[in-house]
């Protein structure tokens, strides 16, 4: 079980909004920076969003992240069928002294 | 452009040492934080640990007491040793690099089989 809590699963037609959540506690998101991982089919992550709302260039600005709480979100705009991936959050836990990941969201595109 | 490439056995047999290295290439591997993850089939992502250039580490508790992360500047290389494997091990490791926070570049992953 991952300390970080993310829905398994999420879909959207083209052109539709899509948030994804991540919820953590006191010692990881409460705390501590949020980061977002895109990972295609077959393929290695790639880091989407960094500081909670951080994009690093080349990703494009569909892409965006926020933090409010112990819990954090990624939303994508405009949405592609090229969008369809697993996306994982991620944060530095201060109990663990490393780094924590979400389980994961699967995202479908209809 | 930096590339990060993971090499080393793809079959490793129960209780036995697995090892991985990590080369950077088109870069310097003499400042950020370098990190392995791993992700076993089907499933989420888990942090190893990671090195800084000049050496210091930080280990997941869970597998501290098997694994060690290393680091050679000369050949611009980190390396991966986790001990007494088993089934549970099995998984694509993956090299990164980043801050102690996160990760912005990573290699395309190696599977490796724990399996007698």
């Amino acid at each position: 079980q991952s300390v970080l809590t993310q829905p398994p699963s999420a879909s959207g037609t083209p052109g539709q909004r899509v948030t994804i959540s991540c919820s953590g506690s006191t010692s990881n998101i409460g705390s501590n920076a949020v980061s977002w991982y895109q990972q295609l089919p077959g393929t290695a992550p790639k880091l989407l969003i960094y500081s909670n709302n951080e994009r690093p260039s080349g990703v494009p600005d569909r892409f965006s992240g926020s933090k409010s709480g112990t819990s954090a979100s990624l939303a994508i705009s405009g949405l592609q069928s090229e969008d369809e991936a697993d996306y994982y959050c991620a944060a530095w836990d201060d109990n663990l002294n490393g780094v924590v990941f979400g389980g994961g969201t699967k995202l479908t595109v209809l | 452009q930096v590339q990060l490439q993971e090499s080393g056995p793809g079959l490793v047999k129960p209780s036995e040492t697995l090892s991985l290295t990590c080369t950077v290439s088109g870069g310097s591997i003499s400042s950020y934080f370098w990190s392995w993850i791993r992700q076993p089939p089907g499933k989420g992502l888990e942090w190893i640990g990671y090195i800084y250039y000049s050496g210091g580490t930080n280990y997941n508790p869970s597998l501290k007491s098997r694994v060690t992360i290393s680091v050679d500047t000369s050949r611009n290389q980190f390396s991966l040793k986790l001990t007494s494997v088993t089934a549970a091990d099995t998984a694509v490791y993956y090299c990164a690099r980043g801050t102690r926070r996160y990760f912005d570049l990573w290699g395309r992953g190696t599977l490796v089989t724990v399996s007698s």
